[in-house]
């Protein structure tokens, strides 16, 4: 079973700054099933990137996936107040597992 | 839009059974996989259980097989996920989710297992 690792745990920062989130596979994740999810408080997951840097509908271009193999990055540009949350990798297809997910706050 | 309403869930004692049921729409919902996916604060975002488009092929996360049995109506757009023999352990909020590209999900539901 594959197992993915967020990193790092906890990113501060504030609007306006660049985040970048890491999620790493302990082995090659094969045609780039890895996705992005944001997910705030008392609320779903919320698709951002599937294919490791295709832009879900309605996504804003601030949010880009990129990466293959084992080492994929969420970047988010520009950090504005709706995007302090908490974000999950996902390896689907065959094989679902989650990352333990890194938190945005300000 | 996808949309996927869920319905179900709740306060049960140990060993008692719950069913959670999921209503799509917004898309042709005969066509895709789904699945249940569980989160807690503990163990994240757990896939439990997935089945095919015509309900012939069914798989199940190690920790709930032989307990849990997932189902669809394709006539109703429904998804169901029976869950008998209930433990502490399964306490969780339970999503429905759209497999594809990536899941969509449904707005989740609360399972507490305690007496």
């Amino acid at each position: 079973e594959i197992v993915l690792t967020q990193s790092p745990g906890t990113l501060s920062l504030s609007p306006g700054e660049r985040a970048t989130l890491s999620c790493r596979a302990s082995q090659s994740i094969t045609n780039n099933y890895l996705a992005w999810y944001q997910q705030k408080p008392g609320q779903a997951p919320r698709l951002l990137i599937y294919g490791a840097s295709s832009r879900a509908t309605g996504i804003p271009d601030r949010f880009s996936g990129s990466g293959s193999g084992t080492d994929f990055t969420l970047t988010i540009s520009r950090l504005e107040p709706e995007d302090f949350a908490v974000y999950y990798c996902q390896r689907y297809g065959s094989s679902k597992t989650f990352g333990q997910g890194t938190k945005v706050e300000i | 839009e996808v949309q996927l309403v869920q319905s179900g869930g709740g306060l049960v004692q140990p060993g008692g059974s719950l069913r959670l049921s999921c209503a799509a729409s917004g898309f042709t919902f005969s066509s895709y996989w789904m699945s249940w996916v569980r989160q807690t604060p503990e163990k994240g975002l757990e896939w439990v259980a997935n089945i095919k488009e015509d309900g012939s092929e069914k798989y199940y996360v190690d920790s709930v097989r032989g307990r849990f049995t997932i189902s669809r109506d394709n006539a109703k757009n429904s998804l169901y996920l029976q869950m008998n023999s209930l433990r502490a352990e399964d306490t969780a909020v339970y999503y429905c989710a759209r497999d594809g590209s990536g899941y969509d999900w449904g707005q989740g539901t609360l399972v507490t297992v305690s007496s």
